[in-house]
Parts: C-alpha cells; sequence; structure tokens
C-alpha cells in the first residue's frame, strides 16, 4: 500500500481481556517498529523487526506483550489481560532498512482504551 | 541506556524564529532526526542529520548539530500557525529510533 496501515484505529477493551493490534507495513519495507505513546508523553520503544533475523524485543514492558511478523509483511502485536496502564496509542512504522537511513514511516496508530 | 532529552513547551509569535533543543545520551549516535506530530496525526519526518555533519538547511529548517555537547537543535524560521505541532527530536544507531519526550511548539498570531 501507499502507506502504513494499522487496524483498528481505535480499540475500547475491558479490563483483564486480550487484544490484537495490526500493522501492514509499506511493501518492500524490511524494517517494522512498534511504539508505544502514552497521553502527554513520549514515543516508547516495544520492538523491532529487521527481515529474518531475530526481533529485538527489548522495549515490551511485561511478558504480557507479544508480537509476531510474518516475513517481511504484516505484524500483531498482542496484549493479554490487558491493564488500565496499557491505555495508550500503539504506532507502527516501517523503513526500508534497519539503518534509520530513511527515517522511518509511521502510521496513524491504534489508540487503545482500557476499561 | 540511550536518552533523548528535550525541553516540554516553546511559545513564538507569528513571524519569529522557533528553536527547539535537544540532547541525546548515545555519543555512537549515526543519524538524528525531528519528526512533527500535528493534533490527531501520525508523526512526520522533517528531517535528519548525519552524524559527521554540523548543519543542514532545508528551507525554513535548520538543524545545529553539536556532537561534542551532543547537542541537537531545530531551527524554523518565520514561523507560521500552522508550524504548532509537538516536535520529536530522535536518534539512531542500532536500528531502532530513541525519541525525546517532544517540545509542544504553540504559535501565537
Amino acid at each position: 500500500g501507499a502507506g502504513v496501515s494499522q487496524s483498528p484505529s481505535n480499540k475500547v477493551t475491558e479490563k483483564g481481556k486480550d487484544v490484537e493490534l495490526r500493522c501492514d507495513p509499506i511493501s518492500g519495507h524490511t524494517a517494522l517498529y512498534w511504539y508505544r505513546q502514552r497521553l502527554g508523553q513520549g514515543l516508547e520503544f516495544l520492538i523491532y523487526f529487521q527481515g529474518n533475523s531475530a526481533p529485538d524485543k527489548s522495549g515490551l514492558p511485561s511478558d504480557r506483550f507479544s508480537a509476531e511478523r510474518t516475513g517481511e509483511s504484516v505484524s500483531t502485536l498482542t496484549i493479554q489481560r490487558t491493564q488500565q496502564e496499557d491505555s495508550a496509542v500503539y504506532l507502527c512504522a516501517s523503513s526500508p532498512q534497519g539503518q534509520g537511513l530513511y527515517g522511518y514511516t509511521f502510521g496513524s496508530g491504534t489508540r487503545l482504551t482500557v476499561v | 541506556g540511550e536518552d533523548v532529552e528535550q525541553s516540554l513547551f516553546l511559545s513564538v509569535r507569528e513571524g519569529d524564529s522557533s528553536v527547539i533543543n535537544c540532547t541525546y545520551t548515545d555519543s555512537s549516535s549515526t543519524y538524528l532526526y525531528w519528526y512533527k506530530q500535528e493534533p490527531g496525526a501520525g508523526l512526520q519526518l522533517l528531517t535528519y542529520i548525519f552524524s559527521n555533519m554540523d548543519m543542514k538547511q532545508d528551507q525554513r529548517l535548520t538543524v545545529l548539530l553539536n556532537k561534542k555537547d551532543k547537542h541537537l537543535s531545530l531551527r524554523i524560521a518565520d514561523t507560521q500557525t500552522g508550524d504548532s505541532a509537538i516536535y520529536f527530536c530522535a536518534e539512531s544507531n542500532t536500528g531502532k529510533l530513541i525519541f525525546g519526550q517532544g517540545t509542544t511548539l504553540q504559535v501565537k498570531p
């Protein structure tokens, strides 16, 4: 597609439920990133996929968070047993390669609200 | 670990210059970026600079890099109301970007 597509754009869930967020990167982009942005805060790195290499999961805040990516296409971020502090905008980005040279192209994000 | 710091708020009058500052801790940063986030919108890459440069100019935008002090700044000349947004500084070395908290730029008419 022309840009990075994320779905859903908004998600309201009850505390304790699992949620799955989806990211479609730009075709041909080998690198894919997930970030979290809490209200009024900066971007917090979560996880980074680069081609077939093992993902960099160093930013995942707890074992309730996991992410998968199929080859160089779609990625899903799963949050199990959601808590209110998980409420945030989850941003996905992709880039042609993992060296940061071209910067990233961000999606519009998924706004997650845990009630 | 890596850290990027920015002041949180800047207010200027339309037509003035804005200077947004950023400091970072990773001395091996390869690229440094400025992103713009408008209300309800995603992040837009404004400009970037390689760590072996000390200045880059792109129309109304001037980026200055002081590698010794690990200080990056973004100057916006002739600031317009449409420049009102949150500006994020970011650095990259290992492929992932580390972002600052963002500086909210308020432009008064």
